[in-house]
């Protein structure tokens, strides 16, 4: 069955530590990858996604992510958080022809001033 | 460019009672998803619309329906509803259907059923 595990469901940080949310998916055949946030009050943004080529992308705000085919994952960092990273992040994953997004079950970020 | 927009933001309902929701895609966009967000299930797909045709559909029961208009506006019905059904409806609207296009959100619709 497809599914999306999000192993951390609640971390805490100080301002200026560094981030990094782990996803593993679960999916026969090629994926699509995405990081969606969704701040305090506010809807669901989308951070960054995958789809192909560098396994490597940059998403917005300074966040990035990194595909491991090998490990089915799909971990989400970031140098240095703010105050206002302050959300909850969610994993997500479609695949073959279909805009089907299952998401994992989020990680609660609270980054202390 | 105008986001997805979804009405009404807030409802109430009694249980028994059916519900409709609507949610507008951004301009040119012809593929909506529907989502419901609850804090124990988190996100769960729905089903989705292209072309006014529904191309996929989420395990859910068959009191959930929705359509699509020509104008790619979509709708989605609830009937004969239960407390369970409480939760946050999410509309996501992408260029086309199809899984090279990423899906951008509504603020959603609050349904608490009593």
């Amino acid at each position: 069955a497809q599914s999306v595990s999000q192993h951390n469901h609640h971390v805490i940080l100080s301002e200026a530590a560094s981030l990094e949310l782990g996803c593993n998916y679960s999916y026969g055949g090629t994926v699509n990858l995405f990081w969606y946030v969704q701040y305090p009050g506010q809807h669901l943004q989308l951070l960054l996604k995958y789809f192909s080529g560098d396994p490597l992308v940059k998403g917005i705000k300074g966040f990035e992510a990194e595909f491991i085919k090998s490990k089915f994952s799909f971990n989400l960092r970031k140098p240095s958080v703010q105050w206002s990273d302050t959300a909850e992040y969610f994993c997500a994953v479609t695949g073959g022809a279909t805009n089907k997004l299952i998401f994992g079950t989020g990680t609660l970020l609270a980054v202390q001033p | 460019k105008a986001g997805v927009t979804q009405t009404p933001r807030y409802l109430i309902k009694t249980r028994g009672q059916q519900v409709t929701l609507s949610c507008s895609p951004i301009s040119g966009h012809r593929s909506v998803s529907w989502y419901q967000q609850t804090p124990g299930q988190g996100l769960q797909f729905l089903f989705e619309y292209f072309s006014e045709t529904q191309r996929n559909k989420g395990n859910f029961p068959g009191r959930f329906s929705g359509r699509q208009f020509s104008n790619s506006r979509s709708e989605m019905n609830v009937s004969t509803l239960e407390l369970g059904d409480s939760a946050l409806y999410l509309c996501a609207s992408s260029l086309v259907g199809g899984r090279s296009y990423e899906q951008y959100f509504g603020p959603g619709t609050r349904l608490t059923v009593t």
